[in-house]
């Protein structure tokens, strides 16, 4: 356990509904990751937030995608009208100034 | 897009042997990081390399770096079955920039430790 707790842990869902993903990070980080992993794959970085600032959106976030960390403590990731190709892992992870990332367990998202 | 690539994609030893992974990077870097996840899991980090540092112990990891070849390798010594997941490095790198700690992964190495 790394202390960066993600909820829920699977979600299936139609294609076409909203769902939302919570991440609890590490209590004193104030730097917070969103990470998304296919089949396969290394992760890819998705958004970061410092503090409840987002401070850089990776271009494979669209339009459909949103995330928030409205008071720099836990974050939400919410992807609306889901499609097949959202299927992934959806990784958090915090960090400090002084300390490499620590990663949750990850959301498995399965859209069908 | 992925950073960098890795070597091998899969790699299969005994229990007792040693395994070597490597990987390939693009761009100038701060540091370089390897992960290790087991199958659905979150990653793990194992270990931190900064840019002005050409070697690093951790327990039985090894890790090396080579800036001017933008290569970096991962030693596994007496590997374990309890070893056997995937290796992903990752790099921060901010080109001209503060970094803040954002990661660039590799596709990763798969490893089987046979018992």
């Amino acid at each position: 356990d790394t202390g960066v707790s993600q909820d829920p842990r699977h979600k299936i869902t139609k294609r076409g509904q909203n769902v939302t993903f919570r991440c609890d990070p590490i209590s004193e980080h104030n730097r917070l990751y969103w990470y998304r992993q296919t089949l396969g794959q290394g992760p890819e970085f998705l958004t970061y937030f410092q503090n409840e600032a987002q401070l850089e959106k990776s271009r494979l976030l669209s339009d459909r995608f949103s995330a928030e960390r409205p008071k720099g403590s836990f974050s939400t990731l919410e992807i609306q009208r889901t499609e097949q190709g959202d299927s992934a892992m959806y990784l958090c992870a915090s960090s400090s100034a002084n300390t490499e990332a620590f990663f949750g367990q990850g959301t498995r998202l399965t859209v069908v | 897009s992925q950073q960098g690539e890795e070597d091998p994609q899969a790699l299969s030893i005994q229990e007792g042997e040693n395994a070597t992974m490597n990987c390939s990077y693009k761009t100038s870097i701060n540091n370089l990081q390897w992960y290790r996840q087991n199958s659905g899991r979150g990653l793990v980090h194992l270990i931190l390399i900064r840019s002005n540092e050409r070697e690093k112990h951790s327990g039985r990891l090894r890790v090396t770096l080579d800036t001017s070849k933008k290569s970096s390798s991962l030693l596994i010594t007496a590997s374990r079955a309890a070893d056997t997941a995937s290796y992903f490095c990752a790099t921060d790198a901010v080109p001209g920039g503060t970094s803040y700690g954002k990661l660039t992964f590799g596709q990763g190495t798969i490893l089987t430790v046979h018992p």
